[in-house]
């Protein structure tokens, strides 16, 4: 069955250094592949999604970016970190009639 | 555009049904979703229904479509204090490849 793991669960940061996020998937093969962010009590924002090895779509412009070097690998970024940038960052999985599959979250505090 | 829309609270005794309502705008929609969040985690897909569809049963769980009004519904019976957590309504966009999320119904349980 299909698993989705993002690291690390939880990180502090100052402001104005670097981001990296990561995801990964396993037993399955070119999954559909999201980041979301969730500010405190907030619905779910869409930030980035990809189809395939090396496309990136972005919905909102912000600072931050999105790379998916391998089929199952996704990797949020930041070069430098706004306090702005503070928030539940969700990875997820595949666009089925099941639905999608969520990782645990990871909580970034920018300050 | 696309939009889902669904009330922020919701109250209910330890035993008593709990009914989520949500409406949404795209009427082609093909699926439509109930996630789970509970505090610091992912989400959790609950269960989901086919539009052509009315309802839908799973335990205690029960989905009612009304694709007329694009109004959908999860009630939860004998509701209990694991209950608690954030529900969130969702649809899949018109170019199948992202999904449209509400804001949550945060779900409050009392002993």
């Amino acid at each position: 069955s299909q698993t989705i793991h993002q690291w690390p669960a939880t990180l502090v940061q100052p402001v104005g250094s670097p981001l990296s996020l990561e995801c990964t998937v396993e037993g399955t093969s070119n999954p559909n592949l999201y980041w979301y962010r969730q500010a405190a009590g907030r619905g779910l924002q869409l930030l980035f999604y990809s189809v395939g090895i090396g496309q990136i779509s972005s919905e909102v412009p912000q600072n931050l970016s999105a790379s998916r070097p391998q089929d199952r690998q996704f990797i949020l970024s930041s070069k430098k970190l706004l306090l702005s940038d503070s928030g539940f960052y969700l990875c997820a999985s595949g666009l089925t009639n099941t639905g999608e599959l969520f990782g645990e979250g990871s909580r970034l505090t920018v300050l | 555009g696309e939009d889902v829309e669904q009330s922020l609270f919701l109250s209910v005794r330890e035993g008593d049904s709990s009914v989520i309502n949500c409406t949404y705008t795209d009427s082609s929609s093909t699926y439509l979703y109930w996630y789970k969040q509970e505090p610091g985690a992912g989400l959790q897909l609950l269960t989901y229904i086919f539009s052509n569809m009315d309802m839908k049963q799973d335990q205690r769980l029960t989905v009612l479509l009304n694709k007329k009004d694009k109004h959908l519904s999860l009630r939860i019976a004998d509701t209990q204090t694991g209950d608690s957590a954030i529900y969130f309504c969702a649809e899949i966009s018109p170019g199948g490849f992202k999904t449209i999320f509400g804001a949550g119904t945060r779900l409050f349980v009392k002993a």
